[in-house]
């Protein structure tokens, strides 16, 4: 089964500090994606990674960056958490070939609360 | 550019129904389509994944269909069962790139 984790269920932190949000699949996946999910809004991109040390920006990047050193993790970082940046982040992996080509795996989410 | 569009927004049916989600998309020319089920508070979960070359798939008493040149999918839901209240989304791949196009997704409450 594919497996895709999060370091944190649960994060809550104070505006204005650097969060590390971390993510890790174990099928060899070569896409990476982080998403937040928040009510109304449904799941919006923040960034995606199709391969090591390589990203691209999602549909709302502002305020985040992001880190693929190696094929199986993929971290978001919050330079300098803000209120507004309380959500529910999810990260997902999917394989460029084969029959499950862009097949989304996702991981159990991180619920971040930013005071 | 693709949209996923998904009716109803919510539903209430009681345990034993049969039942059917459905998902719209704008662009036809999608590689696959794929269904999904969320609990409260938690991530995502593959249900099923169609090809394009594909009209049906089934896992257990799901059964998704695919119809390309109508930009539709119906996801089927056999005997419910209170287990199944969750919500669902439907999702394909943007024309050309690695992003996903997500349904605001359908909220089913199975009643015992």
């Amino acid at each position: 089964d594919v497996k895709v984790t999060q370091s944190s269920r649960y994060l809550v932190k104070r505006t204005g500090e650097k969060v590390f949000l971390e993510c890790v699949q174990d099928m060899d996946h070569e896409n990476m994606f982080w998403y937040r999910q928040d009510p109304g809004l449904g799941l919006r991109l923040i960034y995606f990674s199709y391969d090591v040390k390589m990203k691209e920006k999602g549909d709302i990047p502002e305020g985040y960056s992001v880190s693929r050193e190696k094929k199986e993790r993929f971290s978001l970082i919050l330079e300098s958490a803000s209120t507004n940046q309380t959500s529910m982040y999810l990260c997902a992996s999917s394989s460029s070939t084969g029959s499950s080509y862009n097949e989304q795996f996702f991981g159990p989410g991180t619920r971040l609360t930013v005071l | 550019k693709q949209e996923v569009t998904q009716i109803p927004a919510a539903l209430s049916v009681p345990e034993g129904e049969n039942l059917v989600l459905n998902c719209s998309f704008t662009d036809s020319a999608i590689y696959n389509l794929q269904w999904f089920r969320q609990d409260p508070g938690k991530g995502l979960t593959s249900l099923l994944l169609i090809q394009s070359s594909q009209r049906e798939q089934t896992s257990g008493r799901l059964n998704a269909s695919l119809d390309k040149s109508s930009g539709r999918s119906t996801l089927y839901i056999a005997a419910s069962q209170p287990g199944d209240s969750a919500t669902y989304l439907c999702a394909v791949p943007n024309t050309g790139g690695f992003k996903t196009i997500f349904g605001a997704g359908t909220r089913l409450f199975v009643k015992a």
